[in-house]
Order: structure tokens, then C-alpha cells, then sequence
């Protein structure tokens, strides 16, 4: 069973405009979030992060939306870039002591076109 | 370059060999992990070390395989008789204490097997 679920495979936005990429989660242990973005040939890297206790992270052109309720994340990047086109990984992470590592969804390829 | 390293960066084995992956992470990061990444999919959590001790497996890693962290430093992850079903990315990542779910990765093993 997948416990972070990205249902986008790929998304394609204009230069200049918002990208918005969607990620849900089943598990209710999870408290801490991440997005991961990942060039072809490389590891992933970190982008930013949102705790639980947060409901928006903002980190320049990057936000990130937390709805407990709703089991929902999103990362907001405006304006896109074309240096964004990659591949985007959520992730999450029980502290209380769960699997310690972290749970990846499978990732949306956010493509910017001039 | 100070960041986590992988070697070698590419494999290509026949069916049956062993092959070893090497990890050096970060040298102040206590945490170290390996993960797995084939097409199309997100990194998937094998087994993390604590130092030099290995506090978690996950159910994918089979008996074939093993790692290791002698001295809490380096890493080795070994896969014994190789199958076709071991080809992906082998991505290790490190940690440092006491940081909630941000893990730093390295550029990923490839591994193929003829």
C-alpha cells in the first residue's frame, strides 16, 4: 500500500507562472514532510519542509501548504523557473519512531516551458 | 566536496555475481541510510544505521543482501547472486543527530544485471 500517493506523473506550466504540485498521505503518524527535487543522473536534494504543527513553510519561491485534515500537501513555486524542470519527490517521516527513514511518494516531473 | 559519495557510480554484472556498493556520507552525520529506485518510482527505504549499528531493515531487503557500517563511518551495501529484479538506483543518504527527516543523498550506485 502507498502511503504517500502523488497522482501527477508530470505537469507542464508556463515560465513565469505558479506550479503547484499535489501529494496526499494515509498514514496519520506522519508529522514531518519534505520535498525532494531531482535532476536525471543525480541524488535527490532537499527543498524544503513543514512540521505538523504548521499549516504553511515558506522558503522564497517555494511554499509548501500542510492540510492535516485532509491528509494533503502542496508546494507552491512561483514564479516557475526553467531550472524547476525536474522531478519532484514528497516524503514524509514519523518521528515518534517509526520506520526512521523516510516514505517517498513516486514522484511528479514538472516540466517549464518557455 | 564535503557531501555523500557513492561508488561505483555505474555496475553492469551478469546474472548471478555479487556486486558492492560503497557509501561515504557526510563525516558529521551519525545517520546513515540506503535506499532503492527503480523506473518510475520514488526511493524506497532498505536499512539505516545508527553509528555502526543497523536499527532497521526493511522487508525488500532479502537475504541476498547485506550492509554494513564498520566504525560508523563508511558503508557497504552487498547484493549476493544478483537477478534481473536487483537493476535500479542504490542511493545512500546520511543524517545528523537529532534532525527530524532531512536526509542528504548521494549521486546513486546504478546497478544492471544482464
Amino acid at each position: 500500500d502507498q502511503q504517500v500517493k502523488q497522482n501527477s506523473p508530470s505537469l507542464s506550466v508556463q515560465e513565469g507562472r505558479i506550479s503547484i504540485l499535489n501529494c496526499d498521505y494515509t498514514n496519520s503518524m506522519f508529522d514531518y514532510f519534505l520535498w525532494y527535487k531531482k535532476y536525471p543522473a543525480e541524488g535527490p536534494t532537499f527543498l524544503i519542509s513543514i512540521s505538523s504543527i504548521k499549516d504553511k513553510n515558506e522558503d522564497g519561491r517555494f511554499t509548501v501548504f500542510l492540510n492535516k485534515s485532509a491528509k494533503h500537501l502542496s508546494l507552491h513555486i512561483v514564479p516557475s523557473q526553467p531550472g524547476d524542470s525536474a522531478v519532484y519527490f514528497c516524503a514524509a517521516s514519523d518521528s515518534g519512531g517509526g520506520a526512521d527513514g523516510l516514505t517517498f511518494g513516486k514522484g511528479t516531473h514538472l516540466i517549464i516551458q518557455p | 566536496d564535503t557531501g555523500v559519495s557513492q561508488d561505483p557510480r555505474h555496475k553492469i554484472t551478469k546474472r548471478g555475481q555479487n556486486v558492492t556498493f560503497r557509501c561515504d556520507p557526510i563525516s558529521e552525520h551519525n545517520r546513515l541510510y540506503w535506499y532503492r529506485q527503480t523506473l518510475g518510482q520514488g526511493p524506497e527505504f532498505l536499512t539505516y544505521f545508527q553509528n555502526e549499528a543497523q536499527l532497521e531493515k526493511s522487508r525488500l531487503l532479502s537475504d541476498r543482501f547485506s550492509a554494513e557500517r564498520p566504525k560508523g563511518s563508511f558503508s557497504t551495501l552487498e547484493i549476493q547472486r544478483t537477478e534481473q529484479g536487483d537493476s535500479a538506483m542504490y542511493l545512500c543518504a546520511s543524517s545528523p543527530w537529532r534532525i527530524t527527516g532531512e536526509l542528504f543523498f548521494g549521486e546513486g550506485s546504478r546497478l544492471t544485471v544482464l
